[in-house]
């Protein structure tokens, strides 16, 4: 079974660019979740679909972080104007039945 | 929210030891999950297990639910199980299933 795809797998941009993430969970998985890690700590969710519907986005920072996942499979999360506490690992993780989760790789932002 | 407290923090071992991580969560779940971050950053799913015990090879896994804690057995530990180990139960404030992460415990297991 293939694992959870994320791209790309580090990203350096200047404080107020913007910036994207791609992932592509497990075929199948119905619920796909972002979650943000910063250094020494637990992750943290940012959002969680329910095929292309969003079951909680309630610690997503809405007035800079954006998610889709379109066709209830891949998703993109944005975010736009980047600021210097954004630096982290973004997490995308995927389960069926909001069951056991399975996460990607992860894509390591630095904001500078 | 819940609270999910883990220890120790950090621990060091020599190659060939036993440990035993604890995680304490201050609300009853309905399921836990315990995770390990490699040095490269990987979470892996180690175990779900909302109850009881499960083993898989060195590692073992224990939940007694109704006392709102786990335990996870490291035994005859290997250079390659270092990384932080953390635990994480389910968020029962939305209709969602968010996991709420504990700190981590960070094992490093010298040769």
């Amino acid at each position: 079974e293939a694992g959870v795809a994320q791209s790309p797998r580090y990203k350096i941009i200047e404080k107020r660019q913007s910036v994207a993430f791609w992932c592509n969970p497990i075929s199948g998985h119905a619920t796909l979740y972002w979650y943000q890690q910063i250094l020494g700590q637990g992750p943290k969710l940012l959002i969680q679909f329910q095929n292309n519907g969003v079951v909680d986005d309630s610690q997503l920072p809405k007035d800079r972080f954006s998610a889709e996942r379109l066709k209830g499979v891949d998703s993109t999360l944005k975010i736009q104007p980047a600021k210097l506490e954004d630096s982290a690992v973004y997490l995308c993780a995927s389960s069926l039945d909001r069951g056991r989760y399975t996460f990607g790789s992860g894509t390591r932002l630095t904001v500078v | 929210g819940i609270q999910v407290e883990q220890s120790p923090p950090d621990l060091i071992l020599q190659e060939g030891a036993n440990s035993t991580l604890r995680c304490n969560f201050s609300d009853s779940v309905n399921n836990l999950q315990w995770f390990h971050q490699n040095p490269w950053g990987q979470l892996i799913n180690l175990f779900y297990i909302p109850s009881g015990t499960k083993q898989n090879g060195r590692l073992s896994a224990t939940t007694v639910a109704t006392e709102r804690y786990s335990l996870l057995y490291i035994s005859s530990s290997q250079t390659t199980d270092s990384g932080v180990y953390f635990c994480a139960v389910p968020t029962q404030e939305t209709s969602g299933s968010r996991l709420t992460f504990g700190e981590g415990t960070q094992l490093t297991v010298n040769p």
